[in-house]
C-alpha cells in the first residue's frame, strides 16, 4: 500500500527566503505527482504536476522536482511572501487505472512578514 | 473552465435525516471522485467513478451511497449518519482514468453531524 511522507510537519520563515518542502513516497510504481495548497477550512488549490517520465515542473516562484527511483519530490518556493502561508499536500497516483490519489500529512507555512 | 463546484458549502444534519452533497464539473472530464478529510487530516479517497460508473468503492460505509446521473455530475447520497461523519467532503474531477493528468478539486462541503 503507497505512503506518502511530508517532512517538515510545520515551518514558520521570515518572508523573502527560499524554503523547500519534502515528500517521499514507498512505491516508486506511480503514474504522477501533484502538489497541492489549501488554506484553512477549503479546498484545494492544484499547484504542480510532475509526470512520471518528468524530472521537474516550474511555475511562477514555483519549481517541483521528482526522483522517482528513490522516492522523493521537493517543492521550492522562491522568495516566499506571506500570501504563501497555507499548508502544501503532496499526492501520488500509484499503479493502475483506477486509483485516486494518496496523500501525505501536510507541511502547515507560515511566512512571517 | 477548470472549475469544479459543490454544494451546499455547508451542511448540518441530524442522525436520522437524509440529505445529499452535490458536485459539478463542465471540463468534460470522465472520472469523478469523492475524498472526505477529518480536520487536519489529509484527503481520503472514499469513491471513483469512470465514465459514470463506479470503480472503486474504499470500503466506505452504505450509509454514503454515491450516484453519477451523467457526465457532469456527482452526488453523495447521506443516511443514518455518525457524528465521527463530520468532515470536509472534497469532490474533483480529471480528464480520465486512463489518462494520468491532473486531478481539479472542489471547494468542499462543510458536513456537521449533530
Amino acid at each position: 500500500k503507497q505512503e506518502v511522507t511530508q517532512i517538515p510537519a510545520a515551518l514558520s520563515v521570515p518572508e523573502g527566503e527560499n524554503l523547500v518542502l519534502n515528500c517521499s513516497f514507498t512505491d516508486s510504481a506511480i503514474y504522477n505527482l501533484q502538489w497541492f495548497r489549501q488554506d484553512p477550512g477549503k479546498g484545494l488549490t492544484s499547484l504542480l504536476l510532475i509526470q512520471s517520465s518528468q524530472r521537474e515542473q516550474t511555475s511562477g516562484r514555483l519549481n517541483a522536482s521528482l526522483d522517482k527511483s528513490s522516492g522523493r519530490s521537493t517543492l521550492y518556493i522562491a522568495a516566499s511572501q506571506p500570501g504563501d502561508s497555507a499548508t502544501y499536500l503532496c499526492a501520488v497516483r500509484s499503479g493502475g487505472g483506477a486509483d485516486g490519489l494518496t496523500f501525505g500529512k501536510g507541511t502547515h507555512l507560515i511566512i512571517q512578514p | 473552465d477548470t472549475e469544479v463546484t459543490q454544494t451546499p458549502k455547508h451542511l448540518v444534519m441530524g442522525m436520522t435525516n437524509k440529505k445529499s452533497l452535490k458536485c459539478e464539473q463542465h471540463m468534460g472530464h470522465r472520472a469523478m471522485y469523492w475524498y472526505k478529510q477529518k480536520a487536519k487530516k489529509p484527503p481520503e479517497l472514499m469513491f471513483v467513478y469512470s465514465y459514470e460508473k463506479l470503480s472503486i468503492n474504499e470500503s466506505v460505509p452504505s450509509r454514503f451511497s454515491p450516484e453519477c446521473p451523467n457526465s457532469s455530475l456527482l452526488n453523495l447520497h447521506l443516511h443514518a449518519l455518525q457524528p465521527e461523519d463530520s468532515a470536509l467532503y472534497l469532490c474533483a474531477s480529471s480528464r480520465g482514468l486512463a489518462d494520468p493528468r491532473e486531478q481539479y478539486f472542489g471547494p468542499g462541503t462543510r458536513l456537521t453531524v449533530t
